[in-house]
């Protein structure tokens, strides 16, 4: 079983269209959740830290469930430039040096159509 | 201002030869890594520094050795590449305070797109 797995997609969705994308991953272990963002031939960017409580920024909203070892991010009302993939980011655990290390999923394709 | 940069962003060589990748970060942050992202976009740490010592050593050959002088810097430098080795490496770099719990947000550079030919 991969650490972190991900829906590789495509979603081609209209724009304006609600979308979710989820991740489960292996280690219980893990204390640090992320979503991160990757354009086409760009870097990964952070777009949100995942909490126990849920959280949203804007048009975002991330969501964790512990028990069930499962991360979910839901895009509402998107937007052409929310076009990108979507990277699942889970770190190793608290233990040692490894604690910093993140792993990420295979990503999930967007693309929002006009 | 660039937060993480790379040098150089695109290297096309030939099989066998040998070639560094440069980073630098001027975040102020303790701790640096390289990641390899290959043709199907999968990202995987390769090494991490903390402060210019090794923390993370995956399984990499040892064709590949990163040099940190100092916290600001870790360069990579490749021996005898191989037709393997073409893929996208990234620098990035995050705090890394004494307590356990961080944000480990991490930021990355733009990448060096590497071709062995």
């Amino acid at each position: 079983r991969k650490e972190v797995e991900q829906d590789p997609g495509p979603f081609n969705v209209p724009e304006g269209a609600t979308v979710a994308f989820n991740c489960t991953y292996s280690n219980s272990a893990s204390q640090s959740f992320f979503w991160y963002r990757q354009d086409c031939r760009k870097e990964p960017k952070l777009l949100m830290s995942v909490y126990s409580s849920g959280n949203e920024d804007g048009r975002f909203t991330a969501q964790l469930n512990r028990a069930s070892q499962y991360i979910s991010l839901l895009i509402r009302d998107s937007k052409l430039s929310d076009s990108a993939t979507y990277l699942c980011v889970v770190n190793k655990g608290i233990s040692s040096g490894s604690a910093r290390q993140l792993t990420f999923g295979s990503g999930t394709q967007l693309t929002v159509l006009p | 201002d660039t937060a993480v940069s790379q040098t150089p962003k695109y290297l096309v060589t030939q099989m066998g030869n040998d070639k560094s990748i440069k980073c630098e970060q001027n975040l102020g942050h303790d701790t640096m890594y390289w990641y390899k992202q290959d043709s199907k976009k999968f990202l995987k740490i390769m090494f991490s520094y903390n402060n210019k010592e090794l923390i993370i050593n995956e399984t990499v050959p040892n064709r590949f050795s990163p040099k940190s002088p100092d916290k600001a810097h870790l360069n990579l430098h490749i021996n005898s590449l191989e037709l393997g080795d073409s893929a996208v490496y990234f620098c990035a770099s995050s705090q890394f305070p004494g307590a356990l719990i961080s944000t480990d947000t991490q930021y990355f550079g733009p990448g060096t797109r590497l071709t062995v030919l």
